[in-house]
């Protein structure tokens, strides 16, 4: 079973639609994050929390919102989904000791399409 | 304003030679350097990293170097596999924020057998 489960994997709605995208992890690890991968840009943070009482805007949090409901736990909501939202989701999670290194760990990502 | 670039898309290479990926940065305050390997349907995963105070770190086929006066890194991967073809993304890292990784567009590998 993957340390970081992503779901749902694959998500296809209409534009005004509220959508949550779901992040559960077994690493227990403090630190999770949600980035949104787009072609030709990579990977850019939306939201990271470093723990269940800390939520802070990455570069592109607009149109995004998040809930850490417990440690192992980040959801990202998208309020009322846009087509320019279409794009791979994915989330991460370190350790705070990993902090000298920066290393991440992903789930499998989760595709949703705006229509 | 991309504070990482990775300016090469795709990179195609035979089998058993070199293959050299690319990374560009502007922000000079960056502590970390890490490349992430990311296979089609897969999250990224973690292949190699450098901290800014070294130019070189060797983890078996594979090289990063670091050039810090041209704010510059590569990855080697020597020889190259067919296995290793992915999407390779450079990302960097300012410790005082925390993990936040600030990533590169990616750069898509095809080892050809």
């Amino acid at each position: 079973d993957a340390d970081v489960t992503q779901t749902p994997r694959n998500r296809i709605t209409k534009t005004g639609k509220r959508i949550m995208l779901e992040c559960s992890q077994t690493k227990g690890h403090d630190r999770m994050y949600w980035y949104r991968q787009d072609p030709g840009l990579g990977l850019r943070l939306i939201y990271y929390s470093f723990d269940v009482k800390d939520i802070n805007k990455g570069e592109i949090s607009d149109g995004y919102s998040v809930s850490r409901q417990a440690q192992a736990k980040f959801s990202l909501s998208l309020e009322s989904a846009i087509p320019n939202q279409t794009a791979l989701y994915f989330c991460a999670t370190s350790d705070y000791g990993s902090e000298n290194t920066g290393e991440l760990f992903f789930g499998e990502g989760s595709r949703l399409t705006v229509l | 304003d991309q504070q990482v670039k990775q300016n090469s898309p795709s990179l195609s290479v035979q089998e058993g030679r070199i293959s050299i990926l690319n990374c560009d940065y502007t922000n000079s305050m960056f502590d970390y350097f890490l490349w992430y390997k990311k296979y089609p349907a897969e999250g990224p995963t973690f292949l190699i990293s450098i901290s800014s105070i070294k130019d070189k770190n060797e983890d078996g086929r594979f090289t990063v170097f670091l050039n810090k006066s041209a704010k510059h890194l590569s990855l080697h991967i020597v020889p190259s596999q067919p296995g290793d073809s992915a999407v390779y993304f450079c990302a960097a890292s300012l410790m005082v924020y925390g993990n936040k990784l600030v990533f590169g567009a990616g750069t898509i590998l095809r080892v050809k057998s």
